[in-house]
């Protein structure tokens, strides 16, 4: 029973495109995030929400637009694709956020934008 | 704002043998948490071992331990008796209670040796 699912796994696309990746987290937690690894391995939360609603949203460009159907997923949309989306984004999930709860990530999504 | 520095990019160990990876972070909050994450060659993101920030006990788990000094801001993670498996980028991440931000450090990539 996989925990935090991604989909694709692997995306591979043009510039200027606009694209879709999905996550899905059976664990019942109320809390989801985005979280972005460049080449250099660096990992960046971008986007947090908790039970539906926006609890975190750092500085990133307003091309990245998350979307929250219900607690269970978290789907991330990029507009107008640039050379520098290219990274793998992961999708993560915790019982509650502000509590130190561990967060359970997915298996991350390898955009290349091309 | 936080910060999170790991100041080994890489380092090796032989098999049975321990390791310590470093860890020093920068906040003016008093009440945070601690976390170890490790991201093996498949890419998946996995919880070593976490710290609250009010308890003066170290974490433990298994082979895995840590050495948190608050005063120094420094929470170090020691690998015991380590195994092939072990081989994995260890990253060091803090997250504020009031932000809820989990922040991560560079990462420190760990090779075990046979």
């Amino acid at each position: 029973d996989t925990a935090v699912s991604q989909t694709p796994k692997y995306l591979v696309t043009q510039m200027g495109n606009d694209k879709s990746i999905k996550c899905e987290q059976n664990l019942g937690h109320d809390t989801m995030y985005w979280y972005k690894q460049d080449s250099k391995k660096f990992l960046k939360i971008m986007f947090s929400y908790n039970n539906k609603e926006l609890i975190i949203n750092e500085t990133v460009p307003n091309r990245f637009s998350p979307k929250s159907p219900d607690k269970a997923h978290l789907n991330l949309h990029i507009n107008s694709l640039e050379l520098g989306d290219s990274a793998v984004y992961f999708c993560a999930s915790s019982q509650a956020t502000f509590t130190g709860s561990e967060q359970y990530f997915g298996p991350g999504t390898r955009l290349t934008v091309t | 704002a936080q910060t999170v520095t790991q100041s080994q990019p890489e380092m090796s160990v032989q098999e049975a043998e321990t390791v310590t990876l470093s860890c020093t972070y920068d906040t003016s909050e008093s009440n945070y948490y601690l976390f170890w994450y490790k991201q093996p060659p498949s890419r998946q993101m996995i919880l070593v071992i976490r710290q609250e920030a009010y308890k003066q006990q170290n974490a433990t788990e298994n082979r895995f331990s840590v050495n948190f000094q608050k005063a120094a801001k420094s929470f170090s993670l020691k690998i015991s008796d380590s195994q092939l498996g072990d081989t994995a980028m260890y990253f060091c991440a803090f997250e504020s209670s009031n932000t809820g931000k989990l922040i991560f450090g560079q990462g420190t990539t760990l090779q075990v040796k046979p």
